[in-house]
């Protein structure tokens, strides 16, 4: 089974500190692994994914396949990053996402 | 550009009834066609896709139902709801080159 924990549903920091939104799978294969993002009033859109290996927005995320973990950082969080954000699995055309975390920046 | 549609935005709609929420995608040709439904505290949950025109797949068991009658059509429906297919439902597509995907703005549906 194919599955997606993101432990945190919500998190706060203040603007300027690191942030880091864990995200767990569990995937037998090879995982192809997203993070999404839902602004207020927005839709859900892409931030990243694994295999384009970028950086949207300052926000990195690399695959830890020994700890299967595709965990979101940013060094320097700014208060337009509050929102939630979702990870994702895919397999062929099914996708999987976590439960969310909603993420506030403190002024 | 490719645009993705949704409508209605909300809806309240009694136990019983039926229902049917459209989606339609512009700008783009074949799209994987999927519909989600996002409640508090569990995400989203991948409902149905589609990989085209009358190809259903659906994920889970479930009240609900789902039609693809035209390439850029996905039809999310129902005979009878229950209170519990209250939430907020979404419509995305892909394409197969990137996977990544679009999502539409959604519908708010209340069963009371």
């Amino acid at each position: 089974a194919q599955r997606v924990t993101q432990p945190e549903k919500l998190l706060s920091v203040f603007k300027g500190a690191p942030v880091e939104l864990k995200c767990n799978y569990s995937y037998s294969g090879s995982p192809e692994l997203f993070w999404y993002v839902q602004y207020s009033r927005q839709r859900l859109q892409l931030l990243l994914r694994h295999i384009s290996r970028e950086s949207i927005k300052g926000f990195t995320a690399d695959l830890n396949k020994g700890e299967t973990s595709f965990h979101l950082k940013k060094p320097f969080a700014q208060e337009e990053d509050s929102a939630m954000y979702y990870c994702a699995l895919r397999t062929g055309n099914q996708f999987y996402f976590g439960t969310g975390t909603s993420l506030t920046v403190i002024p | 550009s490719q645009t993705i549609h949704q409508w209605p935005a909300t809806l309240v709609q009694p136990v019983g009834s039926p229902l049917s929420l459209e989606c339609t995608v512009e700008g783009t040709s074949n799209p994987n066609l999927y519909w989600y439904r996002q409640a508090a505290g569990r995400g989203l949950q991948l409902l149905f896709y589609s990989v085209g025109i009358g190809q259903i797949s659906s994920e889970v068991p479930q009240n609900l139902s789902a039609s693809r009658p035209q390439d850029r059509q996905f039809i999310l429906s129902s005979k009878k709801l229950l209170l519990s297919d209250s939430g907020f439902y979404l419509c995305a597509w892909s394409v197969e080159e990137t996977m990544v995907q679009f999502f539409g703005p959604g519908t708010r549906l209340t069963v009371l």
